[in-house]
């Protein structure tokens, strides 16, 4: 499976925006980028997914690169609710799992 | 239930006993998904049903390990003669399609002492 780098932890202030950087140097044609943040106690929930085109929703927005070797994934206003774990991740077609990697932990300071 | 349901949210057992997770997954959710996850890692895969069927069981660290969903609706992973190192929340998924949008439990905390 494809790999993804995130920086471990990341801050920011309420009401700010903030940007989560997510490598993906070997992605492939087929791969879909997906984002799923985990709050603590909760099982992960979905925030938002992308092949090559930017796409937004009520969430969050997300950023990817031309070559799609980087995306980023913004939270327009943080807020308390979100601070959690973000989890970028590759989904090919030739499967049906989510691997997950470590995540960045945003902190969200009022 | 309006999402995943995963009972019981907690158990503490001994080394070396059988244990019994269970999961309902969205009423009308094909795909089904076993995780387990450690403090500070992210989840790890398990298993993954399409319908009753294993379409993935690449994710089961050995054969202590074991998943049915004998109905496609309900999941349930059994651990026998568990170890200490199978301490860990276990997370269920299911979606509607095998591509499509995950939706998670709360967990099962399991505690083997």
């Amino acid at each position: 499976d494809a790999k993804t780098t995130q920086p471990n932890s990341m801050e920011s202030n309420e009401e700010e925006p903030v940007h989560l950087p997510c490598n993906h140097s070997t992605i492939s044609g087929t791969d879909y980028i997906h984002w799923y943040r985990q709050l603590p106690s909760q099982g992960p929930e979905y925030v938002i997914h992308g092949l090559t085109s930017n796409v937004n929703n009520r969430m969050a927005s997300l950023a990817i690169a031309e070559d799609r070797k980087s995306s980023t994934l913004i939270l327009h206003r943080a807020t308390l609710r979100d601070a959690a774990v973000y989890y970028c991740i590759l989904r090919t077609r030739a499967t049906d799992k989510l691997i997950f990697g470590t995540g960045t932990r945003l902190q969200v300071f009022p | 239930g309006a999402g995943v349901s995963q009972t019981p949210s907690n158990k503490v057992t001994e080394k070396g006993k059988y244990v019994e997770l269970r999961c309902d997954p969205i009423s009308g959710h094909t795909a089904l998904y076993w995780y387990r996850q450690s403090l500070g890692q992210g989840p790890e895969f398990l298993i993954y049903f399409q319908g009753t069927g294993a379409a993935d069981d690449s994710g089961l660290p050995n054969d202590r390990f074991f998943a049915v969903r004998p109905e496609g609706s309900v999941s349930t992973l059994k651990i026998q003669r568990t170890e200490r190192g199978d301490s860990a929340v276990y997370l269920c998924a299911s979606s509607l399609m095998s591509t499509g949008e995950l939706f998670f439990g709360e967990g099962s905390r399991l505690t083997v002492l």
